[in-house]
């Protein structure tokens, strides 16, 4: 069975923390996907990856940076964390040629930023 | 930009009735267009994808239509059950490329007895 794991499912942090969510993916994806999900604004994406140690910025790059060093794993790195940073954070891998893209999701890391 | 509107109201609906949820686009020319679903807590799952040159898609009780001049795409649940209670998201693929998706921001769909 396919899967995406994230390293936790609630986390709680103070404003100024580092904070690492962590994005494994069994399934030998080339493409892996940070978004993150708030109401009324659905899924944006953060980040994106099409393989090792390459990176891309999605629609809203700023206060996040990411890392890839094995090709299963790809973790999002808050710097800074601030209070709008609460969100529910999803990862996602797929091929980078499919017949479908289809995107596989993560179980999603709800963040609170005190 | 590119622009894609989903209903945010919920959709209330009795069990066994047909569910049809909208999609709308613009400023957009998407090559193609899935649908996922998500339930409360957790991430989406994907459901059914549609190409451009594609009319309809369907999978066992879901059918996706696509119409590039209308810029609107059309998901049908039959028959639904309260299982099929969830949120839809419909998803298209990016202009910038990489297998990148722009999401929609879901309808809730709910299935009564």
């Amino acid at each position: 069975d396919v899967k995406v794991t994230q390293s936790s499912r609630y986390l709680v942090k103070r404003t100024g923390e580092k904070v690492f969510l962590e994005c494994v993916q069994d399934m030998d994806h080339e493409n892996m996907f940070w978004y993150r999900q708030d109401p009324g604004l659905g899924l944006r994406l953060i980040y994106f990856s099409y393989d090792v140690k390459m990176k891309e910025k999605g629609d809203i790059p700023e206060g996040y940076s990411v890392s890839r060093e094995k090709k299963e794993r790809f973790s999002l790195i808050l710097e800074s964390a601030s209070t709008n940073q609460t969100s529910m954070y999803l990862c996602a891998s797929s091929l980078l040629q499919a017949p479908s893209n289809e995107q596989f999701f993560g179980p999603g890391t709800r963040l609170t930023v005190l | 930009s590119q622009k894609i509107e989903q209903n945010s109201e919920a959709l209330n609906i009795q069990e066994g009735k047909t569910a049809t949820l909208t999609c709308n686009y613009t400023n957009y020319s998407p090559a193609y267009l899935q649908w996922y679903r998500q339930d409360p807590g957790r991430g989406p799952v994907f459901l059914l994808l549609i190409r451009e040159n594609e009319k309809e898609k369907r999978k066992e009780r879901l059918k996706v239509t696509f119409d590039t001049t209308l810029k609107q795409s059309l998901f049908h649940i039959t028959a639904s059950q309260p299982a099929d209670s969830a949120t839809y998201l419909c998803a298209l693929d990016n202009t910038g490329g990489g297998n990148k998706l722009t999401f929609g921001t879901g309808t809730q769909l709910k299935v009564e007895l």
